[in-house]
Order: structure tokens, then sequence, then C-alpha cells
């Protein structure tokens, strides 16, 4: 079974630019995350959706943040206008949110470096 | 809020030693506790997991204890190997959305 795929694995982009990560899940996963984690943090929701639908967005930065989830499969995180602070790693996750199976996989994230 | 805190931040233990790592929590409605493995340049993997009606849950060398009145949970891992230096992370869950705790630095020393 192939694991959770993001690309690209490293980005560098000066403030005010913006940047998108993308996201493929697990096959038949109908829950996907975004996950921001700061070095030496752990990961902190930024959005879960549901097939194609928003649950909890309540931490997204909306003003520089979106995402979107495309036929409730691959995802997209947008940010722009980056700023310093944005530099983190940013995990996609999946779960297949049956019979209350809570499993969640993580991809190998994006390292985003904001200059 | 922080909804899950987790101790020690980091931990050195001698190879063939116990490993234990702390995690508290607040709300009762949490119904899953997973611990995931994270090592340098990679994503968070899955270890162990326990739900609360249980107190203990056992997989080779990693062990969860569940103090479901205490609101603790802990993760003991035995006989530690070098190859167990990473960080741990503790998390809870409620209705599939998951509050992960701030981390802890294990060092197993050869």
């Amino acid at each position: 079974e192939a694991g959770v795929a993001q690309s690209p694995r490293y980005k560098i982009i000066e403030k005010r630019q913006s940047v998108a990560f993308w996201c493929n899940p697990i096959s038949g996963h109908a829950t996907l995350y975004w996950y921001q984690q700061i070095l030496g943090q752990g990961p902190k929701l930024l959005i879960q959706f549901q097939n194609n639908g928003v649950v909890d967005d309540s931490q997204l930065p909306k003003d520089r943040f979106s995402a979107e989830r495309l036929k409730g499969v691959d995802s997209t995180l947008k940010i722009q206008p980056a700023k310093l602070e944005d530099s983190a790693v940013y995990l996609c996750a999946s779960s297949l949110f049956a019979q209350k199976n809570y499993e969640q996989y993580f991809g190998p994230g994006t390292r985003l470096t904001v200059t | 809020q922080q909804q899950v805190k987790q101790s020690p931040q980091s931990l050195i233990v001698q190879k063939g030693g116990i490993s234990i790592i702390n995690c508290a929590y607040e709300n009762t409605a949490f119904d899953y506790f997973p611990w995931y493995q994270q090592f340098p340049g990679k994503g968070p993997a899955l270890l162990i997991a326990i739900r609360p009606d249980v107190s203990e849950k056992k997989e080779g060398r990693f062990t969860i204890s569940f103090n479901k009145s205490a609101k603790q949970f802990s993760l003991h891992i035995m006989d530690s190997q070098p190859g167990d230096s990473a960080t741990y992370f503790c998390a809870a869950s409620n209705f599939n959305k998951f509050y992960f705790g701030s981390g802890t630095k294990l060092n197993v020393k050869p």
C-alpha cells in the first residue's frame, strides 16, 4: 500500500511570495489533514477535510492560507503572501475514518523556509 | 490552550534501559490515544495506540499505560536501543481530530 505522498519536499521563498504544497493521501482514506510543525514542537492542525468538505479550519490563518481538496482525493495548501513565521514543516496526513478507525498516516512533509 | 501536555522535553537513556515518556490531558471526551515516532526529516509514524477502555497495551518493546481517572498516559520503551533515538509525540483524539503533545527527544546511548 502506497503511503501519503507530498511535494515538494523542500521549498525556499522570500517573504511576501506565494507557495503551494501538494498532497496525495492513501487510496480510500476519507479524511485528510494538513498540519504545521514548527521546529521543536508537535504538529498543529491547520485544516481537516472529510472527503471534499472542510471539517475544521479553525486554526488556519485564512487571510494568507487556503486549502482545497479536489474530488475528495488530492489536496493543495497555499500560502500567499508568506511571512517569516511560516517557516516550518507542513505535514499532510490521512485516515480511513471507518468504524472508528482513527489510525492516521503522515507523509514526509514539506520543509518551508521563508527568508 | 494546550490540550495535551507531554514530558520530559528530552531524555537520555543507556542502551538496554527503560525509556518513559508521560502525557496528560484534560478533555474527557478523548477516546483514542496514539504515540508517534518521528525521525529527522521524516513524518511522524504511528507506533502504538490505546483506547480508554483498557489500562495497558503492549506491542513488542513498547507499552502504553493508561490511567483514566488521572487523565494520564505514558509510553514505556523496554530494552531501549540506539535505533530508538527519535522524537516521540503523544496525541489524543476525539471525532477523528487530533491534538499533539510537544514532543520528547529520546537519545539512547550505546
